[in-house]
């Protein structure tokens, strides 16, 4: 069965650097969404992408972070200068096309972002 | 806005016991619901989607779930529960055909004793 799959697996970056997370959406999926969830806590969304833009954003997703497709298979989360509470398991997530009615968010196994 | 609430943070279950996971929704309109598995360290697997038409429906590894719009609630089952299913269950609700957010439920962590 297809799947998502996300590099790298474990990401360590020291505070005010800036973080790439890569994301290989199934390959027929036009939506694609990043998701965290802190330790402990409820998966929250980011944002989702659909047609080479942002369709919605969440309060979360500041200036500080954005989204790109830059080829027909990745789908990349930047931070530009993480901060401690960034620390997250961050979720990709894709799904089929629009006008099928309840077509589910395939996920990731997440990357692990630590934030020293 | 739409939001999930799990009202059970642990639950513990014997082997071969029933199990009932709780999840109440809420949200304007007909909603779009999931129910997502999380295994130690690993991503969010699908076990089942409730969209429209039959209430009951089925999902893998042998759960199944109602929606009842009267209690505005869509509970998670399965009859006997074996180790292999300790696990973090997550309810979410979506809208748009499902391809706008998830809003999550905070998560229910069981635990399946001998």
């Amino acid at each position: 069965e297809p799947e998502v799959t996300q590099t790298p697996s474990h990401q360590v970056t020291q505070m005010g650097q800036e973080v790439i997370l890569r994301c290989v959406p199934i390959s027929n999926h036009l939506y694609f969404y990043w998701y965290r969830q802190i330790l402990g806590q409820k998966v929250e969304f980011l944002v989702s992408f659909y047609n080479n833009e942002i369709s919605e954003k969440s309060e979360i997703f500041d200036d500080q972070f954005s989204v790109e497709r830059p080829d027909g298979s990745n789908f990349t989360l930047k931070i530009r200068s993480t901060k401690l509470e960034d620390s997250a398991m961050y979720f990709c997530a894709s799904s089929e096309t629009q006008g099928r009615a309840g077509q589910p968010q395939h996920f990731g196994d997440g990357t692990r972002l630590s934030i020293l | 806005a739409q939001s999930v609430t799990q009202p059970d943070i642990h639950i513990t279950v014997s082997e071969g016991a029933s199990l009932e996971l709780r999840c109440n929704y809420s949200y304007g309109a007909t909603p779009y619901l999931f129910w997502y598995v999380q295994s130690p360290g690993q991503g969010l697997q699908l076990l089942l989607k409730y969209f429209s038409g039959d209430t009951l429906v089925q999902g893998i590894k042998g759960f199944e779930a109602e929606f009842k719009r009267s209690q505005s609630s869509f509970n998670l089952r399965k009859p006997s529960v074996h180790w292999s299913d300790a696990a973090e269950y997550f309810c979410a609700v979506g809208a748009n055909f499902g391809n706008e957010k998830l809003t999550f439920g905070t998560g229910t962590r069981l635990t399946i004793i001998p």
